[in-house]
């Protein structure tokens, strides 16, 4: 079984302050975990991707997450927000294999404000 | 990168009239296709499985005959919502992933508004 856990379902920040969004699983099996962006009445993007490559990985608009086994967590950062990240914002693990099944997290809602 | 795409994006029916929402993957093809339900500020839900040429598979607590879910072709599925209700009414999203994609990184649509008088 798997699950996700974000915590904080709204952050707010100032244009140019850091980002981060925190995310925690549960995984079974060595698992994959993804981070994709929500624009309003949009589907998902993805943002980046953990496969059991690199920890650190790079994602899209400059937007980065390391994975730490020790802690479990996925946690998302950006150095300097911009007006255009506000969005919801979802964490999700997949239990890797032939499983494309997603487990999403109840998603963080990221204010950026001028 | 891949594309799948949705229509129609917004969709506004009378109460026990049913409304299809169809999912195609423009540039690959997809034996496989997620439908997910989400509500107003809430994540999304998975509702089912689809998968071309055979019966879909439902999650828990979704009712097959009220959500009805073909996979006719590789690049094609519908939702259908029968006899809709008010509680129906939900922006529903599906999701595809082209066969060389790393598990769960998913294409995702632009989504369907259904409203539901």
């Amino acid at each position: 079984a798997q699950s996700v856990t974000q915590l904080g379902s709204h952050v707010s920040v100032s244009e140019g302050a850091l980002v981060l969004l925190r995310c925690n699983y549960s995984s079974s099996v060595p698992p994959y975990l993804f981070w994709y962006v929500q624009y309003p009445n949009q589907g998902l993007q993805l943002l980046l991707k953990y496969t059991s490559a690199a920890t650190l990985v790079k994602g899209i608009n400059g937007f980065e997450a390391e994975f730490k086994k020790s802690e479990t967590s996925f946690h998302l950062t950006k150095p300097s927000a911009h007006m255009s990240d506000a969005a919801e914002y979802f964490c999700a693990v997949s239990g890797g294999g032939s499983n494309y099944k997603l487990t999403f997290g109840k998603g963080t809602l990221l204010t950026v404000n001028p | 990168g891949a594309v799948v795409s949705q229509h129609p994006s917004r969709v506004i029916c009378k109460s026990g009239t049913s409304v299809k929402i169809e999912c195609r993957s423009l540039d690959f093809q997809a034996t496989t296709m997620f439908w997910y339900r989400q509500f107003p500020k809430q994540s999304l839900m998975l509702m089912a499985t689809s998968n071309e040429g055979s019966k879909a598979t439902y999650e828990q607590g979704v009712e097959k005959d009220k959500f009805l879910i073909n996979h006719a072709s590789l690049t094609l599925s519908t939702l259908t919502v029968t006899s809709a209700h008010p509680e129906d009414s939900s922006f529903y999203i599906c999701s595809a992933a082209p066969g060389l994609a790393v598990p769960g990184e998913l294409f995702f649509g632009e989504g369907s508004r259904l409203t539901v008088l």
